[in-house]
């Protein structure tokens, strides 16, 4: 049970900011929201978490919405080593450390 | 080292062998993941230690895998009479604990029984 809802595939223009959905309508009010991302053949690396702020990074920029049911998650200038597989997650169990890891979202980057 | 380190980087078995595979943590934490992920699917959770307390197997998908980290550091992750639908990535993760620390991944063990 991955708790979240993902577009499987998306196409962004090089340059252009990439905005990546992802629903979690269930989400509790103490479970955080984590992207990680996957190219291929590599282990998932980390980009950003939030609770119910908006947060951002050097990498991304996190918008939760107010009812934390969403998130999107914005890369400002997307390059063509932005291509991969973004997992959007909700971090779930009793003490709250698994982290569930769903189809995600294959994003393509164009030149 | 800086990040977490698995090994081998590939491993090819026969089936019907054992196999074990080895997550060295970043130093000082405290929460230890592994996961696998099938050829073109997602990370599927298998086992999960947080410090002294009992681990968390409820992932693991049948009595031929087993792990054991000890000393709160190392791991190994141990697949008895291996067969075919084992082929996969094994990934370990660890993290410092609590719900607002990342993760930080491996680069996986491809295992191949042949």
């Amino acid at each position: 049970d991955a708790k979240t809802t993902q577009p499987t595939s998306m196409d962004c223009a090089e340059g252009r900011a990439a905005n990546l959905p992802c629903n979690h309508s269930t989400i509790s009010g103490n479970e955080y929201v984590y992207w990680y991302r996957q190219i291929h053949s590599q282990g998932p690396q980390y980009i950003i978490h939030g609770l119910k702020n908006n947060e951002t990074n050097e990498m991304a920029s996190l918008i939760i919405t107010e009812d934390r049911k969403s998130s999107t998650l914005i890369l400002p200038h997307a390059t063509l080593r932005d291509t991969a597989v973004y997992y959007c997650i909700v971090r779930v169990g009793n003490t709250g450390n698994q982290f569930y890891f769903g189809t995600g979202t294959s994003l393509t980057v164009i030149p | 080292g800086a990040g977490v380190s698995q090994s081998p980087s590939n491993k090819v078995t026969e089936k019907g062998k054992d196999v074990e595979l080895r997550c060295d943590p970043i130093s000082g934490h405290t929460a230890l993941y592994w996961y696998r992920q099938s050829l073109g699917q997602g990370l599927e959770f298998l086992i999960y230690f947080q410090g002294n307390s009992a681990p968390d197997k409820s992932g693991l998908p049948s009595d031929r895998f087993s792990a054991e980290r000890t000393g709160g550091s190392v791991s190994t992750l141990t697949i008895q009479r291996t067969q075919q639908e084992d082929s996969a990535v094994y990934l370990c993760a660890s993290t410092k604990g609590g719900m607002n620390t990342e993760a930080f991944f491996g680069q996986g063990t491809r295992l191949t029984v042949v």
